[in-house]
């Protein structure tokens, strides 16, 4: 079946603007989760839903990000008046229930590059 | 806080040569430990896991043993082609978390 996607799968933005990252789970999969991989590092959490609800936000760095999942399926990150520091991969993971013992399957990732 | 720590790459092998990436680990409880590995213009897929002390991950060849003691989770596999070369991520899941948290990742090259 098909696999988690997301896009666009590549973003340029320049410093300031808003931008909107979509991803869309595999059906049926309850939790969903976003992180962000900087050049040369290891993916590092920022949020995390379980249907419509945020149950975690520890992650995200600062106010100019959010997240929603308005109806438990597809999911949007938003990131207002983006910084250079904000040009990362986003990756996306769902999840078939509750993490715990259950495989978070990762989308392709956007790749976003602020100018 | 829960931390990750692999060796640095890039790790490059010529093809059957064996092959170890390191990991350890610094989480509260007890956590479970996975093996992903990202193949070039891929996501990241899992390799493999174990959930508790001295349980052994296997997959495609690859193996790596939970060691409670020296808070370890090496990779290996005895002879490594060229379709391995990617970037292997070593991760934690603490306890009850939702999260995962990650070590930097190691390249593997392999030449024939």
């Amino acid at each position: 079946g098909a696999g988690v996607s997301q896009s666009p799968r590549y973003k340029v933005a320049k410093r300031g603007q808003d931008v909107a990252l979509r991803c869309d789970p595999i059906s049926g999969h309850v939790s969903l989760f976003w992180y962000q991989q900087a050049l040369g590092q290891g993916p590092e959490f920022l949020t995390y839903f379980q249907n419509e609800a945020q149950l975690d936000k520890s992650g995200l760095p600062s106010d100019r990000f959010f997240a929603e999942r308005p109806e438990g399926s597809v999911s949007t990150l938003k990131i207002q008046r983006t910084q250079q520091e904000d040009s990362a991969v986003y990756l996306c993971a769902s999840s078939l229930q509750a993490p715990v013992g259950y495989e978070q399957y990762f989308g392709p990732g956007t790749r976003l590059t602020v100018t | 806080g829960d931390s990750v720590t692999q060796m640095e790459g890039p790790v490059t092998l010529s093809e059957e040569a064996f092959l170890t990436i390191n990991c350890t680990y610094t989480a509260t409880g007890y956590p479970s430990l996975f093996w992903y590995v990202q193949y070039p213009g891929e996501g990241l897929q899992l390799l493999l896991k174990a959930t508790k002390a001295d349980d052994k991950g296997s997959n495609k060849g690859f193996e790596a043993t939970y060691r409670k003691e020296t808070t370890s989770f090496h990779l290996e596999k005895g002879s490594v082609q060229v379709s391995d070369s990617a970037v292997y991520f070593c991760a934690l899941r603490s306890g009850t978390a939702s999260k995962l948290t990650f070590g930097t990742g190691t390249r593997l090259q392999v030449t024939l």
